[in-house]
């Protein structure tokens, strides 16, 4: 089965200060995705980045960056230059095939806390 | 181009009542999922719909839960005869595609039964 896993149930960082939140997986599979999600207080779920498993190249989307290792089997998103506005819960989460869809599979998030 | 639209974005039930939460995908997917998120966790996968079919319901509990996409309409999860334990947030994603990379969410349905 598979498992997602943040060990990190809160940061603080700096503004300014860039920051990794850690993601470990589990799967048998070869093929799967992994994502990382934002959730600011106001509730709703925003896609930031996607690495697929056969991506040789980290993923990258303006300040965001998915620190792909997969013979760890870890997928960090790392925030450079932290903003206020990027306080919130952040969940990690992974897509592997299943009866012909991506089924996905979340972490228990990490809350981060910019600080100015 | 709107994105996943969810109602309502509170609901409050008291014991016993029904639960009925409505999600309308983005224009061109026909691919919806559903999840809940209870108080400081992650998204737990409930169910997986395509037009007219339930593909993946393995999420779901067996009793007082259902979940519809029909031809024509939003989806729809409901629950029946509602308890505490069903406070939670309710989200609900869609995709043109069933092996699309990133699915767009909806704002999410809070639901508390009192």
């Amino acid at each position: 089965a598979q498992k997602i896993t943040q060990t990190q149930p809160g940061m603080f960082v700096q503004e300014k200060e860039a920051v990794t939140l850690d993601c470990t997986y589990d799967t048998s599979d070869q093929s799967y995705g992994l994502f990382w999600y934002k959730q600011p207080s106001s509730g709703e779920m925003i896609f930031l980045i996607y690495q697929g498993s056969y991506d040789e190249q980290n993923a990258t989307e303006g300040r965001y960056s998915l620190n792909f290792q997969k013979a760890r089997k870890s997928a960090n998103l790392v925030i450079s230059a932290s903003q206020l506005g990027d306080s919130a819960m952040y969940f990690c989460a992974m897509s592997r095939p299943s009866g012909g869809y991506q089924k996905v599979t979340f972490g228990t998030g990490t809350k981060l806390q910019v600080i100015p | 181009n709107a994105g996943v639209m969810q109602n309502p974005r509170h609901l409050v039930r008291r014991r016993g009542q029904e639960a009925r939460l409505r999600c309308s995908p983005m224009k061109g997917h026909s691919h919806v999922y559903w999840y809940r998120q209870l108080p400081e966790e992650g998204l737990k996968f409930m169910v997986y719909l395509q037009k007219e079919n339930i593909i993946d319901e393995s999420g779901m509990p067996k009793e007082r839960f259902s979940a519809e996409f029909p031809k024509e309409g939003p989806s729809i999860l409901r629950i029946q005869q509602v308890v505490r334990g069903d406070s939670a947030a309710y989200f609900c994603a869609s995709s043109p595609w069933a092996q699309n990379t990133e699915a767009f969410f909806g704002q999410g349905t809070r639901l508390t039964v009192v």
